[in-house]
């Protein structure tokens, strides 16, 4: 029941496309899900965030769009550049605390 | 310098050995974490520390210790390494005075490679 479901494993998009990496939880007590962003050779970092009482979350090129009654969440990437490429985590917690991660999606963004 | 600092940030070694992997942190923060990274498994929590006298098993202890000897400093021993440890590990902090998304804060990682 803390499992978080990620996929796809791996994604190529062409420049300017639509990137789109899928979650799923089974949790129904999670109460944040964020995304967080890994370059090689470096640690994540937070990209983008959302809570189950909203539906969507918009921070420039990246959206969330969470789906509560279907246990899942997505992260959309409008317009993706090379400088995107990079491994992306979806994760869930309870309370900030003792956050589950999905196993990731490497993205490649061909130029 | 960074805000999350790893040492050391390679390390070959052999079965049985001890190892230990050290993390420093100058964000103030009162919770710190180790993660497992492995390819397909996402990260995955070893042990966690709300504070200096708080010490958590995660979903993965066994095998490691750990020692939370001052708010900034949080280390990952692991007291007979064997190759299945092979791995890079984080260091990660949080605010538990914000309320609450929690956001952690990665080192840049120890790449652990155990003959």
């Amino acid at each position: 029941q803390q499992q978080v479901k990620q996929s796809p494993q791996s994604l190529i998009v062409q420049k300017g496309g639509i990137s789109i990496i899928n979650c799923a939880y089974e949790n129904t007590a999670f109460d944040y899900f964020p995304w967080y962003q890994q370059f090689p050779g470096k640690g994540p970092a937070l990209l983008i965030a959302i809570r189950p009482d909203v539906s969507e979350k918009k921070e420039g090129r990246f959206t969330i769009s969470f789906n509560k009654s279907a246990k899942q969440f997505s992260l959309h990437i409008m317009d993706s550049q090379p400088g995107d490429s990079a491994t992306y985590f979806c994760a869930a917690s309870l309370y900030g605390q003792n956050f589950v991660f999905g196993p990731g999606t490497r993205l490649s963004v061909l130029p | 310098d960074a805000d999350v600092t790893q040492t050391p940030r390679n390390r070959i070694t052999k079965t049985g050995k001890r190892i230990m992997l050290e993390c420093s942190q100058t964000k103030g923060h009162d919770r710190m974490y180790w993660y497992r990274q492995d390819p397909g498994l996402g990260l995955r929590l070893i042990y966690y520390s709300f504070d200096v006298k708080d010490i958590n098993k995660g979903e993965i202890s066994d095998g490691y210790s750990v020692s939370r000897q001052a708010q900034a400093k949080f280390s990952l021993s692991l007291e007979s390494a064997i190759p299945n440890q092979t791995a890079l590990y984080f260091c990660a902090t949080s605010d538990g005075q914000t309320p609450v998304t929690g956001e952690l804060f990665f080192g840049e990682g120890s790449r652990l490679t155990v003959l």
